[in-house]
């Protein structure tokens, strides 16, 4: 049992770079979203998706990209990465009218 | 919009006592989820418990009980017997089950709960 897998756990980046942090999971379920997670502020949506092929933006979704061309991969993208993206991200999934299954989470340092 | 309001950023309680953890939270809606999750130090987001808002009775799951409020939207969390594994942070959540809110958590700020031996 897998559940929600996200890779790395750990990144720094220079600013300026881009990256994808990758989220898979295995338990068939139709949403999924990604949060960022800051000292303080909880944890705030950035963008999510109702199914294969649909996604739109959340609370804070600038600077990010987000595709899902399968039930199971939901990757976010990083396009220039700033140090205002200095964070903890989460992907998380769900089914309708039930509670979400977190991913353990990746610690991106942008220096 | 919905905002979720955790007004104790830090609790602290003794091994073996009692722990209550405020959550308050506001929507227009009447059909949503309410739900507690724990972050400990490993940073996995756990789910602790969760209350539909239209069933009246108060969920439990083993040493961790809500005290539900509709209306006066509260939704507090009681920790019994606080054992050294429960110092985490703790995060309320909301999430409405209308179709075109249902895709979205919405969390308070979290409390720290540290756990004296």
């Amino acid at each position: 049992n897998a559940g929600v897998t996200q890779t790395p756990k750990f990144q720094v980046l220079k600013t300026g770079q881009s990256m994808t942090l990758q989220c898979a999971q295995d338990m068939n379920h139709e949403y999924m979203s990604w949060y960022r997670q800051d000292p303080g502020m909880g944890l705030r949506l950035i963008h999510y998706s109702v199914g294969a092929g649909i996604t739109d933006q959340g609370e804070v979704p600038n600077g990010y990209n987000v595709s899902r061309s399968t039930t199971e991969d939901f990757p976010l993208r990083l396009l220039s990465a700033a140090p205002s993206q200095t964070s903890v991200y989460f992907c998380a999934s769900s089914r309708p009218r039930h509670e979400a299954f977190f991913g353990q989470g990746t610690r991106l340092t942008v220096v | 919009a919905q905002t979720v309001t955790q007004s104790q950023p830090e609790m602290s309680v003794q091994e073996a006592e009692t722990v209550t953890l405020s959550c308050t939270y506001d929507t227009s809606e009447s059909d949503y989820y309410l739900f507690w999750y724990k972050q400990p130090p490993s940073r996995q987001m756990i789910l602790v418990i969760r209350q539909e808002a239209y069933k009246q009775q108060n969920a439990t799951e083993n040493r961790f009980s809500v005290n539900f409020q509709k209306a006066a939207k509260s939704f507090s969390l009681k920790i019994s017997d606080s054992q050294l594994g429960d110092a985490a942070m703790y995060f309320c959540a909301y999430r409405a089950n209308s179709g075109g809110s249902n895709y979205k958590l919405t969390f308070g700020k979290g409390t720290l709960l540290t756990v004296n031996p």
